[in-house]
This record gives C-alpha cells, structure tokens and sequence, in this order.
C-alpha cells in the first residue's frame, strides 16, 4: 500500500531554530506539494512541485521558509529562523499529475515554535 | 479561476440518518472534482474523485457525490451515517491555471450522535 511519508511527526522548536520537514513521495508521482493548516487558516498551499521543478511558492513567507527537492524520493520545507506564528501542522501530498489530477496526503508534521 | 464553497461549517446528524455535505464550485473549464475526509490527528484521505466520466461517482466508506453542472454543485452523500464517519469533510477542485494544484473548501466538520 503506497503511502506518502513524513518525518518528523511532532517538532517542538524554539523560536529562531532552524527546522526541517521530510518528505517522501509516492513512486512513480511527479507531483508535490506543501500545505499548512491551522485552525485560523485552514489549509494553505505553500509550494509545488512538478517533475522535481519549482512549480509556484507563492503561498510561503520567502523570507524565512524554503522548499527543495533534492530527489524524486525526497522532498523538504525549511523554516530559519522559525518563528512562534509557524506553529502548524504541515502536510505534504504527491500525485500523478495527468490526467486525474488527485493528491495523496502525508500524515503531516506538528511544529510547535514556543 | 477555479474556486470552491462548502455550504455549513458543521453539520450534525444521528446515527443512520442521511448524510449530505454541499459543496459548490467555480469554474471557467470542465472541472475534476475530490472530496477528501480529514480524521482527528491524521492527514487528508481521498474519498472519491469526479474527472468527467459517470456524474454519480461512489467512493470508499459508503459515500457518493453527483456532479451536477446546471447547478455547479458537487453534494456529498451518505444513506446511513455511522459514528466513524464523524470527521472533517473538504471539497476540492483542479486548478487547471496553476497546473495540478488543488483548490480547497475551508471544509465541513460532520458531528453523528447516536
């Protein structure tokens, strides 16, 4: 049964730490994506990605948050410094892109930044 | 551009009563269509998807959704409501314009008594 996977599952960080979420996507899909969600937000796209390339990261504070993908296997949001309203949960989702367009989400991350 | 509305925040029902989540869309081309259930402390699971092919489509746990163009709806369904089907309910829709991102609703949180 193919499943997204992220890790850490709880990060509990204090302000001005660097933290880093992993992400392995589902083989074979060509498409990731970030999100947050808080209670006052709900869910927020952060970035995507497409064949390992950048698609759109208009959704992330530039200043402070980044996204890579190192390899099809692997894929990371990082946040330095961290700061006390980046306290979220953070899911990753994969998909196979064309033609069905579905996502297939991660249990996500719970950061906590006190 | 593509958007999407969920009709109640919070919608309650008792055990075996008729469950129906709404949810209505925008959207200048023909639109792929997901419901996606969120359980407590867990990520979002796919529970059906509409891609243009049967305007009834039946997904995992019991439910069913009918795309309906004339009224750009997109309802979910379930005959008979179980306590386990207590959860967060959120619709989405493909956002042809930005490549395979989603576009989610701020979802239903679905309370069964018994």
């Amino acid at each position: 049964d193919a499943r997204v996977t992220q890790t850490p599952r709880h990060k509990v960080t204090e302000m001005g730490q660097e933290v880093t979420m992993r992400c392995q996507p589902i083989l074979g899909h060509n498409t990731v994506f970030w999100y947050r969600q808080t209670m006052m937000q709900g869910l927020e796209l952060l970035a995507y990605f497409r064949n390992r390339a950048p698609l759109d990261d208009s959704g992330m504070p530039k200043d402070r948050f980044s996204a890579e993908m190192p390899d099809a296997t692997l894929a990371t949001l990082k946040i330095q410094p961290s700061e006390p309203r980046d306290s979220a949960v953070y899911f990753c989702a994969s998909g196979p892109g064309t033609p069905t367009y579905e996502q297939y989400f991660g249990p996500g991350t719970r950061l906590t930044v006190t | 551009a593509q958007s999407v509305t969920q009709l109640g925040s919070h919608v309650s029902v008792s055990e075996g009563a008729l469950v129906l989540l709404r949810c209505n869309y925008s959207s200048s081309v023909p639109p792929y269509l997901f419901w996606y259930v969120q359980y407590p402390n867990q990520g979002l699971q796919l529970l059906l998807k509409y891609t243009s092919a049967a305007t009834l489509v039946k997904g995992i746990n019991g439910f069913e959704a009918e795309f309906k163009k004339s009224e750009t709806s997109f309802h979910l369904t379930k005959p008979s409501a179980h306590m386990r089907d207590a959860a967060e309910y959120f619709c989405a829709v493909s956002d042809y314009q930005a490549g395979t991102a989603l576009i989610f609703g701020k979802g239903t949180t679905l309370s069964v008594s018994s």
